[in-house]
């Protein structure tokens, strides 16, 4: 167990629909970092938040945003969903920024669109 | 060319054998090199991380790294069948200042035969 709690555990929605993902982090870790992965693939990287603010975001459209609050748990929020957008969400969480850091997966979130 | 590249697999080997598992990264700027396996449904779970050249070893696990080959390895010996999953290679990449983003290979699935 890693201390990185997500909620739901799986979601389904149609498309167009919105969605919000939850993750609360390991206690004393102050950075969150989001991923897809879809079937057969490894994780892709969306965004990182660090003491509340974005702090780096891969190739996912602006439809795909997030939040980190005072006590770093985050949040994923994809609106206008697509078909495409089917796969396990995971969380992770982190200490810092340094490359060095391990990140810590919590246990994700599966969300099938219709 | 894919920044991580693993080879899918399935790699089977005999209970008891030693697994080899290899991965190549395009980015020479990359300097924190981990290993995460992740059983079918689960989400990924950190098994090594490396950060020099050279040999490291935890228990049954030895990480290689080679930075001017670009290359990375994990050596699993004694190989048991619990030890069938599928090995994910990850790259820390500074992003954006010193962020850091996780970039994963497709993953090598391992298949332990009793």
């Amino acid at each position: 167990e890693t201390g990185v709690t997500q909620s739901p555990t799986h979601l389904i929605k149609t498309r167009g629909q919105q969605v919000t993902l939850r993750c609360s982090s390991q206690s004393g870790h102050n950075t969150v970092s989001w991923y897809q992965q879809a079937l057969g693939q490894g994780p892709q990287f969306i965004f990182q938040y660090y003491r509340e603010e974005e702090n780096g975001r891969g190739n996912f459209p602006p439809r795909f945003s997030g939040l980190q609050f005072p006590n770093y748990s985050s949040e994923l929020n994809v609106n206008a969903l697509e078909l495409d957008d089917s796969a396990l969400y995971l969380c992770a969480s982190s200490f810092g920024l340094a490359g060095q850091e391990t990140q810590y997966f919590g246990p994700g979130t599966r969300l099938l669109v219709l | 060319q894919k920044e991580v590249e693993q080879n899918s697999g399935p790699l089977s080997v005999p209970e008891g054998a030693i697994a080899s598992l290899n991965c190549t990264y395009s980015d020479r700027v990359s300097q924190s090199f981990f290993w995460y396996r992740q059983y079918s449904g689960k989400s990924p779970e950190l098994i090594m991380s490396i950060y020099s050249n050279g040999d490291k070893e935890d228990g049954r696990f030895t990480a290689q790294l080679n930075k001017a080959s670009q290359y990375v390895s994990l050596l699993i010996r004694d190989s048991q069948p619990s030890d069938s999953a599928t090995y994910l290679c990850a790259v820390s990449l500074p992003y954006g200042g010193a962020t850091n983003k996780l970039i994963f290979g497709t993953g090598t699935l391992l298949a332990v035969q009793p």
